[in-house]
């Protein structure tokens, strides 16, 4: 139980581009998602907090308007990198809430897209 | 504000033996999760034991247990028995709500190689 998916796995993508990641829990409903980037050898970055049916809330210095992210439903969130150009080629790695009343509150991650722009 | 805090440098470990892997963190609230994540080569976070600060004994999962010292704010890692597939990162993380929505906050990663 608990898997993630992730689509697509990775992707290149000419600057100027826009490009859009999905993220799916496959077996739960998550009313809130997380997304993340993350740099070679770095730990993950939270950009944003993605709750089904509301705005996602952002980080402190991550551009909304530059990272679109839509809950749509109780499996499904997706990030959209608006005219992307080199310097967001990164690793973008999401995770999604599961809450077992009673028991833990644990984040399951997709296996990540590797987002290159050339 | 909560910190994670991951020092070690990269570990080789014999197969077969086990190894610790030190998480110490620093946060105001007193209700708080702890969370310990593998990373392989290929990218996808693997949850792998979680502690709540509430929780009277220490976290196991299978090979993996918790060495959680809460006076210390410490939550080391302990895999027994290394096997060549344990090759990865690991990180520690936290959540709690005085962090806000259960977002978690995470270390910056320890580099496990297991050797034959």
């Amino acid at each position: 139980g608990a898997v993630v998916s992730q689509h697509p796995s990775w992707v290149i993508c000419k600057s100027g581009t826009s490009v859009k990641i999905e993220c799916r829990s496959l077996d739960f409903q998550a009313t809130t998602m997380f997304w993340y980037r993350q740099f070679p050898k770095q730990s993950l970055m939270l950009m944003a907090t993605s709750n089904e049916g509301s705005k996602a809330t952002y980080e402190q210095g991550v551009e909304k308007d530059k990272f679109l992210i839509n809950h749509a439903s109780l499996t499904l969130s997706t990030l959209t990198v608006t005219s992307a150009h080199p310097e967001d080629s990164s690793f973008y790695i999401c995770s999604a809430r599961l809450f077992d009343r009673g028991r833990k509150d644990t984040q399951y991650f997709g296996p990540g897209t590797r987002l290159t722009v050339l | 504000a909560q910190k994670i805090t991951q020092t070690q440098p990269g570990m080789f470990v014999q197969e077969k033996e086990a190894v610790t892997l030190d998480c110490t963190y620093d946060t105001s609230d007193p209700s708080y999760g702890l969370f310990w994540y593998k990373q392989p080569s290929s990218g996808e976070m693997i949850f792998l034991i979680y502690q709540g600060s509430y929780d009277q004994q220490n976290a196991t999962e299978g090979r993996y247990s918790l060495n959680f010292q809460k006076a210390r704010k410490s939550a080391n890692l302990v895999i027994s028995a290394s096997q060549l597939g344990d090759s990865a990162m690991y990180f520690c993380a936290m959540s709690s709500r005085l962090y806000g929505n259960n977002r978690l906050a995470f270390g910056k990663g320890n580099q496990v190689v297991v050797i034959p």
